[in-house]
């Protein structure tokens, strides 16, 4: 069974202490991982679409990197607005998204 | 309009009633998906709308649950005969196309409760 399993859960950063987010996943056929920030009674809003293994993209303070087992999400000197819930998710042949629980971030001032 | 719009924000409603949710995809996005999210747990997806036709349905939950799309836009989801367990954020999301490299796009949800 496809399985993405994010970690840590939960975490808290003091501003400007840099994280690493991890997402790992267990699908065949991957075409495309994809990364959201989701804001509390918000809907998801789309970050990073990632295809092959090595590829990365940036975003302001963000950075996503992609293996052939996980990806991480990596926070560079965060700050108070980048907490938020980040979701990643696998998109296999059938077009539906597999989401994992996502990880919360705090970061506190 | 500028973005996935999805109606209500709020439902509440007793056990047993029949509910239905409106999404507005963002315009000219032929693809539409429906997911569920439960406190605590990832989103679900339900179904997958490529046009009118629903290609993949498969993660509707039961036959209580049923959703439709009519001009390539609206979309309905209705629920009969509500249960508790259904209580949960139902999110719509749009793409251009079914293509892998378009992202989907997803509306703030409407949050339903059952009671």
């Amino acid at each position: 069974e496809d399985q993405v399993t994010q970690s840590p859960e939960a975490l808290r950063l003091q501003e400007g202490e840099s994280s690493s987010l991890n997402c790992s996943y267990t699908v065949s056929g991957l075409r495309g991982l994809f990364w959201y920030r989701q804001d509390p009674g918000k809907g998801p809003e789309f970050l990073f679409t990632l295809y092959s293994a090595g590829e990365e993209k940036e975003k302001e303070r963000l950075k996503a990197t992609l293996t052939k087992k996980e990806s991480f999400l990596h926070i560079t000197a965060p700050k108070p607005e980048d907490s938020a819930t980040y979701l990643c998710a696998v998109r296999k042949g059938n077009n539906r998204l597999a989401f994992g629980k996502g990880n919360q971030v705090v970061v506190i001032p | 309009g500028a973005g996935v719009s999805q109606s209500p924000s709020n439902k509440v409603t007793e056990k047993g009633k029949d509910v239905e949710l409106r999404c507005d995809p963002i315009s000219g996005h032929t693809a539409l998906y429906w997911y569920r999210q439960r406190l605590g747990q990832g989103l679900e997806f339900l179904i997958y709308f490529q046009g009118n036709s629903a290609p993949d349905k498969s993660g509707l939950p039961s036959d209580r649950f049923s959703a439709e799309r009519t001009g390539e836009s609206v979309s309905t989801l209705t629920i009969q005969r509500t249960q508790q367990e259904d209580s949960a954020v139902y999110l719509c999301a749009s793409s251009k196309g079914p293509d892998s490299n378009q992202p989907q796009h997803f509306g703030d949800g409407t949050r339903l409760s059952i009671l």
